[in-house]
């Protein structure tokens, strides 16, 4: 059965440096979603991505984050700056038609900010 | 703004015994509901979806029921096994926006050998 992949599984990183968190949808699949998970924490929606643009983000997903689809398979979340907070599991997902379909998530990259 | 909620918390329950686990929202204007496993450390697997339209859907042993007016779903859960033990996610994807998902907190489910 088809799944979304997302590498790296665990990403270190010093506070301040940039991040970015790769993610493989499922290739039929059209709507792309990030959502983030601090430990102990419900699952956050930050952005979803429709037709190349955003189209919706969460009052999370600031000015340090961005979304990127560079080409056909590969979608990926950039963190400019990051900081201690961002300590999280981040999962992509996505959906093959939106909200009439479910949306298929990967395994997550856990980010531990240091 | 639309907000779930997962009762209970936790849940810790001998093997074969079937059971319940709750899930409420506060805004009745959905696309669906998906019920979600994870297990400790991994990702998101999904379970059942409920269109907004349909009153329940079943798959093997589980069964999810929705009452969209009341705002509630259960997940059903026949025959339980040890190998069921996770933490239970319910989320609902609200009209009017991207169909993000929002998600309750969970039922991490504990099944005794």
């Amino acid at each position: 059965e088809p799944e979304v992949t997302q590498t790296p599984s665990h990403q270190v990183t010093q506070m301040g440096q940039e991040v970015i968190l790769r993610c493989v949808p499922i290739s039929n699949h059209l709507y792309f979603y990030w959502y983030r998970q601090i430990l102990g924490q419900k699952v956050e929606f930050l952005v979803s991505f429709y037709n190349n643009e955003i189209s919706e983000k969460s009052e999370i997903f600031d000015d340090q984050f961005s979304v990127e689809r560079p080409d056909g398979s590969n979608f990926t979340l950039k963190i400019r700056s990051t900081k201690l907070e961002d300590s999280a599991m981040y999962f992509c997902a996505s959906s093959e038609t939106g909200g009439y379909q479910p949306q298929h998530f990967g395994d997550g990259t856990r980010l531990s900010i240091l | 703004k639309q907000e779930v909620t997962q009762i209970p918390a936790a849940l810790s329950v001998p093997e074969g015994e079937n059971l319940v686990l709750n899930c409420s929202f506060t805004d009745s204007a959905i696309y669906n509901l998906q019920w979600f496993r994870q297990d400790p450390g991994k990702g998101l697997t999904s379970l059942l979806l409920i269109q907004s339209s349909q009153r329940e859907q079943t798959s093997g042993r589980l069964n999810a029921s929705l009452d969209k007016s009341s705002g509630r779903s259960t997940l059903y859960i026949a025959a339980s096994q040890p190998g069921d033990s996770a933490t239970y996610l319910c989320a609902v994807a609200t009209q009017g926006g991207s169909e993000k998902l929002v998600f309750g907190k969970g039922t991490k489910l504990t099944v005794n050998p």
